[in-house]
């Protein structure tokens, strides 16, 4: 089916370093992307989206960036903590339809 | 409630068997999501309801999926003749607004075919 991102890696970082977690999504027409944070057991949480008239957002440790040219999305995490561990996923709104499509994500492991 | 409950948490069933899973969207949602989400994977998008529209099934594995949507409010997802491979977590999501703009999802249903 439809699909955002392909794979299911893994990206592993010390504690205190920054992250960086990226996502290749498949729609030029898509219009908005989403970061979620899904722990074990849990559903996926909202971590900051973005529309695509922009190219850059700002949260609270969090910076999401958006090339269209590419199709490419990335979460950046400042000083990343064990509590940020889990699977993250990106997805896109599919333009015209309001469907959010993800990907497989991407895992995220701190170690002390 | 504060946010999306789903309802079983767990379900265990036997092959060939019809299961329901519910959701209860955060009140006031027009927008209403169901993901299937397999071990270890992506979340799969089953369908979309938005307020009174018709709504986009084209993620529906088979005719043996189904969904509604009753009163604009609480979901229901069938699957019948249930098989293994429809084990996984099935999870439901919410927005205010179509898009899935800030789109809050619930613990989910694990469900387990033997």
């Amino acid at each position: 089916g439809e699909s955002v991102g392909l794979h299911l890696p893994t990206l592993s970082v010390q504690e205190g370093d920054n992250s960086i977690i990226n996502c290749a999504y498949s729609n030029s027409a898509s219009d908005y992307f989403i970061w979620y944070k899904q722990e074990s057991g849990k559903g996926p949480q909202f971590i900051i989206d973005i529309r695509s008239n922009m190219d850059k957002r700002q949260g609270q440790r969090v910076t999401v960036l958006l090339n269209k040219t590419v199709k490419h999305l990335s979460l950046q995490i400042a000083a990343t903590q064990p509590g940020d561990s889990a699977v993250y996923f990106c997805a896109e709104n599919m333009g015209n339809t309001d469907k959010l499509i993800f990907g497989t994500g991407t895992r995220l492991q701190v170690f002390p | 409630g504060a946010g999306v409950s789903q309802s079983p948490s767990n379900k265990v069933t036997e092959k060939g068997k019809d299961v329901e899973l519910r959701c209860d969207p955060i009140s006031g949602h027009t927008a209403l999501y169901w993901y299937r989400q397999s071990l270890g994977q992506g979340l799969e998008f089953l369908i979309y309801f938005q307020g009174n529209s018709a709504p986009d099934k084209s993620g529906l594995p088979s005719d043996r999926f189904s969904a509604e949507r009753t009163g604009g409010s609480v979901s229901t997802l069938t699957i019948q003749r249930t098989q293994q491979e429809d084990s996984a977590v099935y999870l439901c999501a919410s927005s205010l607004v179509p898009g899935g703009v800030e789109a809050f999802f619930g613990q989910g249903t694990r469900l387990t075919v033997v």
